[in-house]
């Protein structure tokens, strides 16, 4: 079975502070993994993605995350938040032909 | 890059009337197209997946005859909330897959959205 497990519905974080997103993901097969941000009434825009490369992943504005096939976790970090990044983040596996989207983290950034 | 393009982004309609909603790569070609529908505060739910000249395949709980999906080109779906009614109201995102190629990353491009309000 296929599931993705966004641990915290919400992240509150001061800004210049660092951004700690956890993911979490079970799959029978080797899967791509995402990370994608979205701004209100907004559609989604792919953070990084892995694909069996290299497990420290770089992405857009700062973003990172690691693929740890140990503890199945794929979470997303930031050395210091920007007031900009306040957003909806989604965590994606694809194991094969599906999708499968984790419930959402929506990240807070105080001044 | 690549880029899929939704319109409209906003709509406003009766209850009772038909609504179009189109989802366009406007740089490649996608042979599969997905619609999502989002409520507030709550993931993406997965409506339909759409295949270029075949029928759309529909998740369960998803009335096919309420909402058509119609994928006609590699890079056109388009998705028709049919008889709208109030509970209809929300927002619905669409994305898409390139064309298979020794370049496919396999991620999925979305669209910007459309926000639905049935009076």
């Amino acid at each position: 079975a296929q599931s993705v497990t966004q641990l915290d519905s919400h992240v509150s974080v001061s800004e210049g502070t660092p951004v700690l997103l956890r993911c979490n993901y079970s799959s029978s097969y080797s899967p791509s993994l995402f990370w994608y941000v979205q701004h209100p009434n907004k559609g989604l825009q792919l953070l990084l993605k892995y694909t069996s490369a290299a497990t420290l992943v770089k992405g857009i504005n700062g973003f990172e995350a690691e693929f740890k096939k140990s503890e199945t976790s794929f979470h997303l970090t930031k050395p210091s938040a920007h007031m900009s990044d306040a957003a909806e983040y989604f965590c994606v596996v694809r194991p094969g032909n599906q999708f499968y989207f984790g419930t959402g983290t929506s990240l807070t950034v105080i001044p | 890059g690549a880029v899929v393009s939704q319109h409209p982004s906003w709509v406003i309609c009766k209850s009772g009337t038909s609504v179009k909603i189109e989802c366009r790569s406007l740089d490649f070609q996608a042979t599969t197209m997905f619609w999502y529908r989002q409520f507030p505060k709550q993931s993406l739910m997965l409506m339909a997946t759409s295949n270029e000249g075949s029928k759309a395949t529909y998740e369960q709980g998803v009335e096919k005859d309420k909402f058509l999906i119609n994928h006609a080109s590699l890079t056109l779906s388009t998705l028709t909330v049919t008889s709208a009614h109030p509970e209809d109201s929300s927002f619905y995102i669409c994305s898409a897959r390139k064309r298979t190629s020794v370049l496919n990353t396999g991620e999925l491009f979305f669209g910007e959205g459309s926000r639905l309000t049935v009076l």
